[in-house]
């Protein structure tokens, strides 16, 4: 059972903040990991992918992946309002003929 | 270019009835993904498919649920006998290809409320 967690939340940062939210997961195997943001009533939409380890960065969103210690994190600089939403991780693995496994999402929230 | 496209977006229907959900995924796009997501879960896998191949029918949840996909375009996804339990957001997506680094286009989604 291929499981992908994540802190529910909700995770609360001042504005001009970073945010950071975190998602490991159980299979070693996995190879492809994304992120996305939902916000309240709307759909998924992809912000973020990574492939391999280390740091990957667009514009003001980093995706930190580390397979070793099966866990992939994104940081958001200077949090906005607007970035408050549920953020998914989705893990893909060769085993699973690719088909996205996706976390429970956790919450951010950024207070003006 | 037009987004993954679900109806209806709402539907309210009665425990027992048979309800039937659409999509129309970006065109060009081979892959088609059913998704469901209850209230404050993650999305939970239900069904995919690839081109003509046969689908990945390992998340439906029970033999009530069936989907299909016509010319390698539409999918329906049918519900029969609609229990409370089955009331969510199903949500479709497709994606340009297949393999590791596919990232999904997700429909609007369609609110299923069962009373």
């Amino acid at each position: 059972q291929k499981e992908v967690e994540q802190n529910s939340g909700p995770l609360s940062v001042p504005e001009g903040a970073i945010a950071s939210l975190n998602c490991t997961y159980s299979d070693r195997g996995s190879q492809s990991f994304f992120w996305y943001r939902q916000y309240s009533g709307k759909s998924p939409e992809l912000i973020m992918s990574i492939y391999s380890n280390g740091d990957k960065e667009d514009g003001r969103f980093t995706a930190q992946l580390n397979k070793a210690s099966q866990y992939v994190s994104l940081l958001i600089r200077d949090s906005q309002p607007s970035d408050s939403a549920t953020y998914l991780c989705a893990v893909t693995t060769p085993g699973g003929s690719y088909i996205p496994t996706f976390g429970r999402g956790t919450s951010l929230i950024v207070h003006p | 270019g037009a987004g993954v496209s679900q109806s209806p977006s709402n539907k309210v229907t009665e425990k027992g009835k048979d309800v039937e959900l659409r999509c129309d995924p970006i065109s060009g796009h081979t892959a088609l993904y059913w998704y469901r997501q209850s209230l404050g879960q993650g999305l939970e896998f239900l069904i995919y498919f690839q081109g003509n191949s046969a689908p990945d029918k390992s998340g439906l949840p029970s033999d009530r649920f069936s989907a299909e996909r016509t010319g390698g375009s539409v999918s329906t996804l049918t519900i029969q006998r609609t229990q409370q339990e089955d009331s969510a957001v199903y949500l479709c997506a497709s994606s340009a290809r297949t393999g590791k680094n596919s990232p999904l286009h997700f429909g609007n989604g369609t609110r299923l409320t069962v009373t």
